[in-house]
């Protein structure tokens, strides 16, 4: 079946540094991917997407590029803020009529001043 | 800008009782999508809905049913609570079609405790 993997948390950095999370999927079609991030209490608000191989998402600094090569999705940043701490969640959809998000595990970030 | 309404926030159930969560998608959006959260989790999609009728099913206990209303709310009705129950149900909406289910909004989530 469609899985995520995202690289385990949680993630602790100091403001300023460079960000990386790692993610990878298995799909049974061709996906769209996406990232989400979720702040303490709220819901889940798209950061970006990439919807066909090699595009690059990007969004408040973050950017994401689809590798169909080694199927990732890795989120990067190269100077978080501490308004940047959130949980955040690697996605994707698969092709071909279906309408979920199949999600990561999430990765809690902390940026401290 | 409008949001994804959803209500109550929050909801505390005993076991076996009944739970009723609302959710109303933002205006002309008329697909509506219900996804479990639980604790440490990452959210589980449960079931979809377009032009009231139902367009994907995931992981919803046959103790759970939804429907959505002519004006696109929709309702999750959820019976015999059980304690592995205890999630944040959130609701999302999008525009119709093919590009619509890429751009999926949030709501703030309704958080069920069951004791």
């Amino acid at each position: 079946g469609d899985s995520v993997t995202q690289m385990e948390g949680p993630v602790t950095l100091s403001e300023e540094a460079f960000l990386t999370i790692n993610c990878t999927y298995t799909a049974t079609g061709y996906p769209s991917l996406f990232w989400y991030v979720q702040y303490p209490g709220e819901g889940l608000q798209l950061l970006l997407k990439a919807t066909k191989a090699d595009d690059k998402g990007s969004n408040k600094g973050f950017e994401a590029t689809y590798r169909k090569e080694t199927t990732s999705f890795h989120l990067e940043k190269g100077s978080v803020q501490v308004s940047d701490s959130a949980v955040y969640f690697c996605a994707l959809i698969v092709d071909f009529g279906n309408e979920k998000l199949t999600f990561g595990t999430g990765t809690r970030l902390t940026i401290i001043p | 800008a409008a949001g994804v309404i959803q209500s109550p926030r929050h909801l505390i159930k005993e076991k076996r009782e009944t739970a009723t969560l609302k959710c109303y998608p933002i205006p002309r959006h008329d697909t509506v999508y219900w996804y479990q959260q639980g604790p440490g989790q990452d959210p589980q999609f449960l079931i979809s809905f377009y032009e009231k009728m139902q367009s994907d099913k995931g992981s919803i206990p046959d103790r759970f049913s939804a429907q959505q209303f002519s004006d696109y709310h929709s309702e999750l009705n959820m019976s015999s609570l059980e304690l592995g129950d205890s999630a944040l149900y959130f609701c999302a909406s999008s525009l119709p079609g093919r590009e619509g289910r890429y751009e999926q909004y949030f709501g703030p989530g309704t958080r069920l405790t069951v004791t």
